[in-house]
């Protein structure tokens, strides 16, 4: 079964700490992978996707078939980034599956 | 051009009542997703229609239907309606198959 797992709910970090956003998925195939972001009162909006190999924001991700992973990482963290971060996955003729999703919240 | 929208934005129903939510892609788009999001649950998978056909179906009840008509609008309908069903429903629509989807900005469903 296809499945996207993101195993913290809430990441609180210091403004200028690396950040690490994890995700692991299933899925019997070669899936697209994308993270997606939602900031306060704003609409989801995709933050990269790993076809891209783009780093967006700061943000980068690298997919890791070996260990079904597409963690999110960032050097050096923002307020700014302070959001709802989701994890998707997406295969051959599905529609985007996603995770529960990650709160970070970066104080100063 | 025009992002997707979703109408209404807020409704407030009561149990055992029916709903209808309407989605207007982004013109060109054929597909339209749909997505409950809740505290607990997050972003799950409702149904995703593609050229008036219903293409994929996620984990939930008879009572969640959904449509796509010609012009690639869709609306989904909930009947009998639970208190459980109060969640945000989110929107979205794709070019082509594995591309970005866009969302909009939600329906915001209270059931008391």
């Amino acid at each position: 079964a296809q499945r996207v797992t993101q195993p913290e709910k809430l990441l609180s970090v210091f403004k200028g700490a690396p950040v690490e956003l994890k995700c692991n998925y299933s899925y019997s195939g070669s899936p697209e992978l994308f993270w997606y972001v939602q900031y306060s009162r704003q609409r989801l909006q995709l933050l990269l996707r790993h076809i891209s190999r783009e780093s967006i924001k700061g943000f980068t991700a690298d997919l890791n078939k070996g260990e079904t992973s597409f963690h999110l990482k960032k050097p050096f963290a923002q307020e700014e980034d302070s959001a709802m971060y989701y994890c998707a996955l997406s295969g051959t003729g599905t529609a985007l599956i996603f995770g529960k999703g990650t709160t970070l919240s970066v104080s100063s | 051009k025009a992002g997707v929208t979703q109408t209404p934005r807020y409704l407030i129903k009561t149990r055992g009542q029916q709903v209808t939510l309407s989605c207007s892609p982004i013109s060109g788009h054929r597909s339209v997703s749909w997505y409950q999001q809740t505290p607990g649950q997050g972003l799950q998978f409702l149904f995703e229609y593609f050229s008036e056909t219903q293409r994929n179906k996620g984990n939930f009840p008879g009572r969640f239907s959904g449509r796509q008509f010609s012009n690639s609008r869709s609306e989904m309908n909930v009947s009998t309606l639970e208190l459980g069903d109060s969640a945000l429903y989110l929107c979205a629509s794709q070019g082509d198959p594995n591309t970005e989807a866009f969302f909009g900005q939600g329906t915001r469903l209270t059931v008391v």
